[in-house]
């Protein structure tokens, strides 16, 4: 189906493993995004990309890692898990031309006990 | 920094209601605006976007919203409310400077309940 997936939907690590959440969009847009969303903050951009190869940061940068070597795929590393990033995370993606909103995936759950 | 901010986190109405969710921005230019909704366990859904042609806009599920740049707001309504409206939604505005990208800024989000 076309769209924008996230996996897993939901996930439980431990403090300090290291933890991917995979992305995969099949419209072929420029941009993709992660977002975090937590009570009382909305929606807090991590990292983004242009294109293959071009990430940049956002607001909550810290603790994550990404990387975008094809298009469809934009996967968020958290590299050394920590309870403060038990969060529900987005990822989202935009054509990039005109007024371009962005399309969000289901989420992913993720614990860090 | 550009910001957004939805005033009251939780908002309450009887079915049939006016529905009202408040959003201010803030920004020197007038931006390109969206609100979207989200349902229990799902991703965020479009309800509609302010892109300066109009600023009375229309979207799905029988909202509007009206941009009024005097008053830096875009408010969210919906004459009468359903059930089936009962939901997050988030204001968010185009990043400054990247408003064609699709980067986002949101605010904190009003929950709508919608009461029998």
């Amino acid at each position: 189906d076309a769209g924008i997936t996230q996996s897993p939907r939901y996930k439980i690590t431990e403090t300090g493993r290291q933890v991917t959440l995979m992305c995969h969009q099949t419209w072929s847009h420029s941009y993709m995004f992660w977002y975090r969303q937590d009570l009382g903050h909305g929606l807090r951009l991590i990292y983004y990309s242009a294109a293959a190869d071009i990430t940049d940061k956002g607001e909550v940068p810290d603790g994550y890692v990404v990387s975008r070597s094809k298009t469809e795929n934009f996967p968020l590393t958290l590299e050394s898990a920590t309870r403060s990033q038990t969060s529900v995370y987005f990822c989202a993606s935009s054509l990039g031309q005109g007024v371009s909103e962005a399309f969000f995936g289901q989420g992913t759950r993720l614990t860090v006990v | 920094a550009q910001s957004v901010t939805q005033l009251g986190s939780h908002v309450s109405v009887s079915e049939g209601a006016l529905v009202l969710l408040r959003c201010n921005y803030s920004s020197s230019v007038p931006p390109y605006l969206f609100w979207y909704v989200q349902y229990p366990n799902q991703g965020l859904q479009l309800l509609l976007k302010y892109t300066s042609a109009a600023t009375l806009v229309k979207g799905i599920n029988g909202f509007e919203a009206e941009f009024k740049k005097s008053e830096t707001s875009f408010h969210l309504t919906k004459p009468s409310a359903h059930m089936s409206d009962a939901a997050e939604y988030f204001c968010a505005v185009s990043d400054q400077g990247s408003s064609n990208t699709g980067k986002l800024i949101f605010g904190q989000g009003t929950t709508l309940q919608v009461k029998p």
